[in-house]
């Protein structure tokens, strides 16, 4: 089985660094995604990391030990916009089987 | 390109009725899948189609059923609608191996069971 485990609320201000950690259990693993959710919507894909290490998108960066189990998304310059639920999730014994995490909601405040 | 398209938004349903809920793609994606969401809990695996023709469970498949006939479609039947599966039901698609870690969601349906 598999389990990915991220903290269920951040609070920041705009302009501020956020970091969003998921760590997982999984009997297999290819690698970790991240995707946002907006309330009403449907997530988007945001990062992934295949690899150790850092991956950068404009604002968003994600990060993966795979030794640690453990892995981020750090939003920097935050935007009111940013105000969402995002998800890590992972693949274990088959690529077309992904599993989510419960979700980070991250609140921007002015 | 519409993307991925669900259909119906919304649905209430009484216990016991069936229905499907559909979902198509038009990106000529290998792999598609369905979710739930309720809330605090993330998304869940419902069923997933690594083409057409395969299908195979996720976390939480009992209540319903899934069928591949074509790379487009992946509708979800309901077998007799209960009230814990009012939920908003996604689905999603993605290009196979290893490209599927990038899943393209649809709009939703949102259930109610009465």
């Amino acid at each position: 089985g598999q389990s990915l485990e991220q903290p269920s609320e951040v609070t920041a201000v705009e302009g501020a660094i956020v970091q969003i950690n998921c760590t997982y259990q999984t009997s297999g693993f290819y690698g970790l995604s991240w995707y946002q959710q907006h309330d009403g919507g449907a997530p988007t894909f945001l990062s992934y990391n295949g690899l150790d290490g850092l991956e950068e998108t404009g604002r968003f960066s994600s990060f993966l030990s795979r030794s640690d189990s453990y892995g981020y998304l750090l939003l920097q310059e935050l935007q009111m916009k940013d105000s969402a639920s995002y998800f890590c999730a992972s693949s274990g014994d088959s690529w077309g089987k992904l599993q989510f995490g419960a979700g980070t909601q991250v609140v921007v405040t002015p | 390109n519409a993307g991925v398209t669900q259909t119906p938004k919304f649905q209430v349903l009484k216990t016991g009725q069936s229905m499907t809920l559909q979902c198509a793609q038009d990106m000529n994606h290998e792999y598609m899948s369905w979710y739930r969401q309720d809330p605090g809990m993330g998304l869940r695996l419902i069923h997933y189609s690594v083409g057409a023709g395969i299908t195979d469970q996720g976390e939480v498949p009992n209540g319903y059923n899934v069928s591949r006939s074509t790379t487009e479609d992946f509708p979800l039947r309901l077998l007799s609608a209960a009230p814990s599966q009012t939920s908003v039901y996604f689905c999603a698609s993605s290009l196979g191996g290893g490209r599927a870690y990038e899943q393209y969601f649809g709009p939703g349906t949102r259930l109610t069971v009465t």
